[in-house]
């Protein structure tokens, strides 16, 4: 089974400062995918970025750029000149292929991201 | 157009009752999922269907049973309704069950509290 651990429960920096979001994993799956999923208070999830496992390049998204280290089973994601909109709950999730198809999101427990005036 | 719809937004009710949720995604996938969101946010895949049929059945009592009259809709009905269902329940949706990677949609969620 997979695990993903988050392990800052609550972050908060001023708007336009950089702040990355850490996450870990633990699987023995090796094709496998990762997100980060966000949930602003309107409670909507959206997906912000992901990464495949096999692809040694980080992905980037505009101002959200992941840092995956495969062997160390880490996936932190950075977001650059923080807004006051992205104030909100960070998930990072795993998914693997497994019995001919993909598993469900397994989801970290979240990051809650404040940013400052 | 929103891609993907749940009926209703909130949802109060009394220990014991039986309620069913509703969702519905028009992007054409073949994949809808249901996910619990509890009261620390934290987020648990419960059912997986693929064209109408089964796939992800998680550890979840069997008091919730999922139903896919269609590809475009999938509900989740919940018998004896316990305390400890109070949560938030999210309906997804991705393209193909296949393809780890794809995005999933997800609907605006459905807050359920039992009193």
């Amino acid at each position: 089974a997979q695990t993903v651990t988050q392990s800052q429960p609550e972050m908060s920096v001023q708007e336009a400062e950089t702040v990355t979001l850490s996450c870990t994993y633990d699987t023995s799956e090796s094709n496998y995918y990762l997100f980060w999923y966000k949930q602003p208070p309107s409670r909507q999830m959206i997906l912000v970025i992901r990464q495949e496992a096999y692809k040694q390049q980080n992905a980037t998204e505009n101002r959200f750029s992941v840092n995956f280290q495969k062997a160390a089973k880490s996936f932190s994601l950075k977001i650059s000149d923080s807004q006051l909109g992205d104030t909100a709950m960070y998930f990072c999730a795993f998914r693997a292929y497994s019995g001919g198809g993909a598993d469900g999101l397994t989801f970290g427990k979240g990051t809650h991201l404040i940013i400052q005036p | 157009d929103t891609a993907v719809s749940q009926t209703p937004k909130y949802l109060v009710t009394q220990m014991g009752n039986d309620k069913s949720i509703k969702c519905e995604q028009n992007l054409g996938h073949d994949t809808m999922y249901w996910y619990k969101q509890d009261s620390k946010k934290f987020l648990k895949i419960m059912f997986s269907y693929n064209n109408k049929e089964l796939i992800i059945n998680e550890t979840v009592p069997n008091r919730f049973s999922p139903k896919s009259p269609d590809k475009a809709h999938l509900n989740l009905h919940i018998n004896s309704l316990e305390l400890g269902d109070s949560a938030v329940y999210f309906c997804a949706s991705s393209q193909d069950w296949g393809l780890a990677g794809e995005t999933q949609y997800f609907g605006p969620g459905t807050r359920l509290l039992v009193l």
